[in-house]
């Protein structure tokens, strides 16, 4: 149980584009869902959280105009990466969260994105 | 505040050899411990939890951390390591809201 899955595994898009990766509980319904960011060698980064049906709170020094996140349903988050540049390549990843205390994360397989 | 220190950023063992992995801790709040292994492009698999009940924690494929309060520790070991186990872990501690703290990550390599 608590499967977590991302679309697309991996996305090439050329510069000013933009592209959107899905995220879903494919067996529970996520209250919660995160998304993270992680450069090569790196930990993960928090970029944003966000509850269904509400507005993604954003972590300091990401734009929200740029990485655009709508939790409209309580087993997809989308996040929309907007006017795409090669900076943003990244791997990009969701979890979700659900229950009370203490809480638990799973996350999903994770986004390769690249901007040519 | 919630921090995570991870004390080695790469450790290196031969296969049938024990591997530790070490993880300190801050927390205002009694809090919740985590390991997570990533292999190469993948996601996050969790390894195994502490959330305030047995001290000694067993995970998947014979890894274990036990938590110690009073060195606010939360060490990952393994017995024996195995090639598969190559990979970068995680540690990661979490508060009374549901925001997880990653630590820096350790990568293990195991020589054969």
């Amino acid at each position: 149980g608590a499967v977590v899955s991302q679309h697309p595994s991996r996305v090439i898009c050329k510069s000013g584009t933009s592209v959107k990766i899905e995220c879903r509980s494919l067996d529970f319904q996520a209250t919660t869902m995160f998304w993270y960011r992680q450069f090569p060698k790196q930990s993960l980064m928090l970029m944003a959280t966000s509850n269904e049906g509400s507005k993604a709170t954003y972590e300091q020094g990401v734009e929200k105009d740029k990485f655009l996140i709508n939790h409209a349903s309580l087993t997809l988050s989308t996040l929309t990466v907007t006017s795409a540049h090669p900076e943003d390549s990244s791997f990009y990843i969701c979890s979700a969260s659900w229950g009370s205390f203490p809480y638990e994360q799973y996350f999903g397989p994770g986004t390769r994105l690249t901007v040519t | 505040a919630q921090s995570v220190t991870q004390l080695d950023s790469h450790v290196s063992v031969s296969e049938g050899t024990p591997v530790l992995l070490r993880c300190n801790y801050s927390s205002s709040y009694s809090p919740s411990l985590f390991w997570y292994v990533q292999h190469p492009n993948k996601g996050l698999q969790l390894l195994l939890k502490y959330t305030s009940a047995a001290t000694l924690v067993k995970g998947i494929n014979g890894f274990e951390a036990e938590f110690k309060k009073s060195e606010t520790s939360f060490h990952l070991t393994k017995p024996s390591a195995h090639m598969s186990d190559a990979a970068e872990y995680f540690c990661v501690v979490s508060d009374l809201g549901n925001q997880f703290y990653f630590g820096t990550g350790t990568s293990l390599t195991v020589i054969p």
